[in-house]
Protein backbone atom coordinates (compact mmCIF):
# COMPACT_ATOMS: atom_id res chain seq x y z
CA UNK A 1 0.00 0.00 0.00
CA UNK A 2 1.28 3.73 -0.71
CA UNK A 3 3.33 4.76 2.56
CA UNK A 4 4.32 8.02 2.83
CA UNK A 5 6.74 8.52 6.01
CA UNK A 6 8.30 11.49 7.29
CA UNK A 7 11.05 13.16 9.21
CA UNK A 8 13.12 15.74 10.60
CA UNK A 9 10.74 17.76 12.52
CA UNK A 10 11.91 19.04 15.60
CA UNK A 11 12.61 22.19 17.54
CA UNK A 12 14.75 25.14 15.77
CA UNK A 13 15.49 28.93 16.47
CA UNK A 14 14.46 31.61 14.63
CA UNK A 15 17.07 32.40 11.38
CA UNK A 16 18.22 28.45 11.52
CA UNK A 17 17.54 25.87 9.10
CA UNK A 18 16.01 22.18 9.34
CA UNK A 19 15.29 20.04 6.26
CA UNK A 20 12.08 16.73 6.23
CA UNK A 21 12.77 14.07 4.37
CA UNK A 22 9.39 12.08 3.13
CA UNK A 23 10.01 8.61 1.91
CA UNK A 24 7.67 6.88 -0.04
CA UNK A 25 6.83 3.27 -0.74
CA UNK A 26 3.88 1.38 -2.58
CA UNK A 27 3.97 3.51 -5.50
CA UNK A 28 6.09 4.49 -8.84
CA UNK A 29 7.44 7.19 -6.87
CA UNK A 30 9.32 8.92 -9.76
CA UNK A 31 5.60 8.81 -11.83
CA UNK A 32 3.84 11.69 -9.74
CA UNK A 33 4.60 15.18 -8.78
CA UNK A 34 4.80 15.14 -4.67
CA UNK A 35 3.78 18.31 -2.49
CA UNK A 36 4.07 20.08 0.89
CA UNK A 37 1.46 20.88 2.75
CA UNK A 38 1.40 22.76 6.46
CA UNK A 39 -1.08 23.01 8.84
CA UNK A 40 -1.29 25.76 11.65
CA UNK A 41 -3.57 26.58 14.16
CA UNK A 42 -4.38 29.83 12.71
CA UNK A 43 -4.59 29.18 9.39
CA UNK A 44 -5.78 26.01 8.72
CA UNK A 45 -4.29 23.77 5.77
CA UNK A 46 -1.37 25.72 3.70
CA UNK A 47 -0.08 24.63 -0.16
CA UNK A 48 3.06 25.32 0.10
CA UNK A 49 4.59 23.70 -2.89
CA UNK A 50 4.94 21.26 -5.85
CA UNK A 51 8.05 19.40 -7.57
CA UNK A 52 7.17 17.67 -10.77
CA UNK A 53 7.77 13.84 -11.11
CA UNK A 54 11.36 14.24 -12.45
CA UNK A 55 12.44 17.24 -10.40
CA UNK A 56 12.65 19.45 -13.00
CA UNK A 57 9.78 21.97 -11.91
CA UNK A 58 9.33 23.57 -8.72
CA UNK A 59 6.42 26.58 -7.53
CA UNK A 60 5.71 27.65 -3.86
CA UNK A 61 3.87 30.07 -2.35
CA UNK A 62 5.04 33.45 -1.81
CA UNK A 63 5.91 33.70 1.52
CA UNK A 64 8.30 30.82 1.43
CA UNK A 65 9.86 31.83 -1.90
CA UNK A 66 13.68 32.29 -1.74
CA UNK A 67 13.25 30.45 1.89
CA UNK A 68 12.39 26.62 1.04
CA UNK A 69 13.48 24.22 -1.39
CA UNK A 70 11.69 21.08 -2.79
CA UNK A 71 13.88 18.64 -4.16
CA UNK A 72 13.82 14.93 -4.64
CA UNK A 73 16.32 11.90 -5.19
CA UNK A 74 13.53 9.40 -7.24
CA UNK A 75 16.67 6.44 -6.89
CA UNK A 76 15.91 6.86 -3.37
CA UNK A 77 12.38 7.10 -3.44
CA UNK A 78 12.50 10.49 -1.31
CA UNK A 79 11.28 13.90 -1.36
CA UNK A 80 12.84 16.72 0.74
CA UNK A 81 11.77 20.18 2.12
CA UNK A 82 14.90 22.27 3.17
CA UNK A 83 13.47 25.32 5.48
CA UNK A 84 15.78 27.71 5.69
CA UNK A 85 15.61 31.70 7.73
CA UNK A 86 13.15 29.72 9.88
CA UNK A 87 10.38 32.40 11.35
CA UNK A 88 7.94 32.25 14.19
CA UNK A 89 5.27 32.01 12.01
CA UNK A 90 6.46 28.72 10.31
CA UNK A 91 5.87 26.70 13.19
CA UNK A 92 3.75 23.76 11.73
CA UNK A 93 2.98 19.94 10.85
CA UNK A 94 4.40 19.88 7.66
CA UNK A 95 3.30 17.11 5.48
CA UNK A 96 4.19 15.50 2.04
CA UNK A 97 1.71 14.42 -0.31
CA UNK A 98 1.48 12.50 -3.21
CA UNK A 99 -0.10 14.63 -5.80
CA UNK A 100 -0.83 13.69 -9.64
CA UNK A 101 1.22 12.94 -12.48
CA UNK A 102 1.08 16.49 -13.60
CA UNK A 103 2.82 18.65 -11.57
CA UNK A 104 0.65 21.56 -12.37
CA UNK A 105 -3.35 20.23 -11.20
CA UNK A 106 -3.43 18.33 -8.53
CA UNK A 107 -5.50 17.10 -5.67
CA UNK A 108 -3.47 14.94 -2.95
CA UNK A 109 -4.57 11.52 -2.38
CA UNK A 110 -1.60 9.78 -0.08
CA UNK A 111 -0.40 11.89 3.36
CA UNK A 112 2.60 11.23 5.73
CA UNK A 113 1.78 11.42 9.26
CA UNK A 114 2.75 14.88 9.37
CA UNK A 115 6.22 16.62 11.41
CA UNK A 116 5.90 19.18 13.93
CA UNK A 117 8.20 22.20 13.16
CA UNK A 118 8.87 24.54 16.10
CA UNK A 119 10.28 27.57 15.82
CA UNK A 120 11.34 29.29 18.97
CA UNK A 121 14.16 31.04 20.80
CA UNK B 1 -4.73 33.52 -6.70
CA UNK B 2 -7.88 32.50 -6.36
CA UNK B 3 -9.29 32.82 -3.11
CA UNK B 4 -11.46 29.85 -1.54
CA UNK B 5 -13.89 30.43 1.04
CA UNK B 6 -16.13 28.16 3.46
CA UNK B 7 -19.15 28.47 5.82
CA UNK B 8 -19.68 28.15 7.95
CA UNK B 9 -16.35 27.81 9.97
CA UNK B 10 -18.15 25.96 12.69
CA UNK B 11 -21.52 23.17 12.38
CA UNK B 12 -23.41 21.94 15.15
CA UNK B 13 -24.60 18.71 14.45
CA UNK B 14 -26.04 15.65 16.07
CA UNK B 15 -25.73 12.29 14.67
CA UNK B 16 -28.31 11.24 11.80
CA UNK B 17 -28.36 14.57 10.98
CA UNK B 18 -27.60 15.76 7.34
CA UNK B 19 -25.28 18.84 6.98
CA UNK B 20 -23.64 20.63 4.17
CA UNK B 21 -20.68 22.95 3.40
CA UNK B 22 -20.50 25.22 0.96
CA UNK B 23 -17.09 26.56 -0.32
CA UNK B 24 -17.12 29.24 -2.80
CA UNK B 25 -13.91 30.27 -5.49
CA UNK B 26 -12.82 33.59 -6.23
CA UNK B 27 -12.72 32.84 -9.66
CA UNK B 28 -14.32 29.77 -11.70
CA UNK B 29 -12.42 26.52 -11.05
CA UNK B 30 -14.22 24.49 -13.52
CA UNK B 31 -14.42 21.49 -11.25
CA UNK B 32 -10.83 20.99 -10.62
CA UNK B 33 -11.92 20.96 -6.58
CA UNK B 34 -11.57 18.40 -4.03
CA UNK B 35 -12.69 17.71 -0.59
CA UNK B 36 -11.01 16.48 2.37
CA UNK B 37 -11.28 15.84 6.04
CA UNK B 38 -9.32 15.88 9.21
CA UNK B 39 -9.37 14.57 12.63
CA UNK B 40 -6.99 15.81 15.27
CA UNK B 41 -3.40 14.69 14.98
CA UNK B 42 -4.25 13.13 11.59
CA UNK B 43 -3.03 13.82 7.90
CA UNK B 44 -5.96 15.20 5.63
CA UNK B 45 -7.57 12.45 3.94
CA UNK B 46 -9.07 13.19 0.45
CA UNK B 47 -13.04 12.60 0.34
CA UNK B 48 -13.94 14.17 -2.97
CA UNK B 49 -12.10 14.83 -6.00
CA UNK B 50 -13.35 16.71 -9.18
CA UNK B 51 -16.32 18.11 -7.36
CA UNK B 52 -18.57 15.27 -7.41
CA UNK B 53 -16.24 12.01 -7.37
CA UNK B 54 -16.00 9.54 -4.61
CA UNK B 55 -12.80 8.33 -3.40
CA UNK B 56 -11.88 4.86 -3.42
CA UNK B 57 -13.54 4.09 -0.15
CA UNK B 58 -15.16 6.39 0.90
CA UNK B 59 -18.93 6.13 2.24
CA UNK B 60 -21.76 6.99 0.07
CA UNK B 61 -22.98 9.37 2.55
CA UNK B 62 -20.50 12.00 1.10
CA UNK B 63 -21.57 13.57 -1.52
CA UNK B 64 -19.84 16.56 -3.81
CA UNK B 65 -21.51 18.79 -6.18
CA UNK B 66 -20.74 22.35 -8.20
CA UNK B 67 -18.91 23.76 -10.50
CA UNK B 68 -17.56 26.95 -11.45
CA UNK B 69 -17.57 28.78 -7.93
CA UNK B 70 -19.80 27.51 -5.84
CA UNK B 71 -19.69 24.27 -4.51
CA UNK B 72 -21.26 22.15 -1.60
CA UNK B 73 -20.43 19.34 0.46
CA UNK B 74 -22.96 17.14 2.26
CA UNK B 75 -22.99 14.60 4.36
CA UNK B 76 -26.29 12.38 4.88
CA UNK B 77 -27.11 10.52 8.35
CA UNK B 78 -23.84 12.05 9.83
CA UNK B 79 -22.02 9.26 12.05
CA UNK B 80 -20.03 9.62 15.22
CA UNK B 81 -17.00 9.19 12.86
CA UNK B 82 -18.09 12.53 10.97
CA UNK B 83 -17.16 14.46 13.52
CA UNK B 84 -13.84 16.67 12.19
CA UNK B 85 -12.48 19.64 10.35
CA UNK B 86 -13.65 19.74 6.49
CA UNK B 87 -11.25 21.26 3.75
CA UNK B 88 -11.93 22.28 -0.04
CA UNK B 89 -8.79 22.83 -2.38
CA UNK B 90 -9.30 24.05 -5.46
CA UNK B 91 -6.53 22.65 -8.33
CA UNK B 92 -7.38 24.80 -11.28
CA UNK B 93 -4.20 26.42 -11.27
CA UNK B 94 -1.32 25.62 -8.75
CA UNK B 95 -0.55 29.23 -8.19
CA UNK B 96 -1.24 28.38 -5.31
CA UNK B 97 -3.43 25.49 -4.66
CA UNK B 98 -5.31 26.92 -2.52
CA UNK B 99 -7.38 26.11 0.41
CA UNK B 100 -10.54 27.16 2.18
CA UNK B 101 -10.13 27.62 5.73
CA UNK B 102 -12.17 24.67 7.05
CA UNK B 103 -15.42 24.15 8.59
CA UNK B 104 -15.13 22.26 11.99
CA UNK B 105 -18.63 19.95 12.87
CA UNK B 106 -18.49 19.40 16.51
CA UNK B 107 -21.40 17.82 18.06
CA UNK B 108 -24.66 19.76 19.31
Amino acid sequence: QVQLVESGGGVVQPGRSLRLSCVASGFPFRSFSMHWVRLTPGKGLEWLGVISDDGLNEDYIDPVKGRFTISRDNSKNTLYLQLNSLRGDDTAVYYCARGLPNWYRGYFDHWGQGALVTVSS
Amino acid sequence: DIKMTQSPSTLSASVGDTVTITCRASQSVNSWLAWYQQKPGQPPKLLIYMASSLETGVPSRFTGSGSGMEFTLTITSLQPDDFATYYCQQYETYSPFAFGAGTKVDMK
